[in-house]
């Protein structure tokens, strides 16, 4: 079945750290990928999104993220975090059309 | 930020009742879009609409029924609420399909 997957439920990393967030993704063609932010309490923000072209996609508050077509996987990255990353961070991808699909997230502690 | 409003944003009602969800739009999206959200699920479909009296399921549905009579008005409604509709509701709006979704702030609700 066509699907997202994010291995890791919650990642815990020192300020100043590198971060990496997994995504992998099961469907026949290339897909659009999402990468969207969630503060407590809040709806979500979109971080990046790839549509085509460059694999390696910048996005906002220094987030970027590679898509590997070999590996089916749109991993999230930042060199250097900051307190205010923590949050939880869904993957997605429109599948059919219209119907968006998301990982069931990642929950992100940031350790002063 | 997208014009985007939920109400109300925090509801608690009982077994068996009636609910309805209001998320209204001023950016004048063609599509709208209702997830809950759920611990270990990550965000789920459960209707959405490609323009006036246009909608369609979503993964999640059973239990659900929508309605846009205007585009910029999308309801959503539990016709007798159920104790596993407890949850937080999305509203997300986007010009085209496989495009970005943008995300209301979300209604929490309790059914006792």
């Amino acid at each position: 079945a066509q699907s997202v997957t994010q291995p890791d439920i919650h990642i815990t990393v020192s300020e100043g750290a590198s971060l990496e967030l997994r995504c992998n993704y099961s469907y026949g063609a290339t897909p659009y990928l999402f990468w969207y932010v969630q503060s407590p309490g809040q709806g979500l923000q979109l971080l990046l999104k790839y549509f085509s072209g460059d694999t390696l996609v910048q996005g906002i508050k220094g987030f970027e993220a590679e898509f590997k077509r070999s590996q089916s996987s749109f991993n999230l990255r930042k060199p250097s975090v900051h307190w205010s990353d923590a949050a939880e961070y869904f993957c997605a991808v429109p599948l059919y059309g219209n119907q968006f699909y998301f990982g069931t997230g990642t929950s992100l502690t940031v350790i002063p | 930020d997208a014009g985007i409003t939920q109400s109300p944003r925090h509801k608690v009602t009982e077994t068996g009742t009636p609910v309805t969800l209001r998320c209204h739009q001023t950016e004048n999206h063609r599509y709208m879009y209702w997830y809950r959200q759920d611990p270990g699920h990550g965000l789920r479909l459960i209707h959405y609409s490609y323009g006036v009296k246009d909608t369609d399921k979503g993964e999640v549905s059973d239990g659900y029924s929508v309605s846009r009579s205007k585009t910029e008005d999308f309801l959503l409604t539990l016709e007798s609420a159920t104790s596993s509709q407890t949850s937080v509701y999305f509203c997300a709006i986007g010009r085209d399909t496989e495009e970005t979704q943008y995300f209301g702030p979300g209604t929490r609700l309790l059914v006792l």
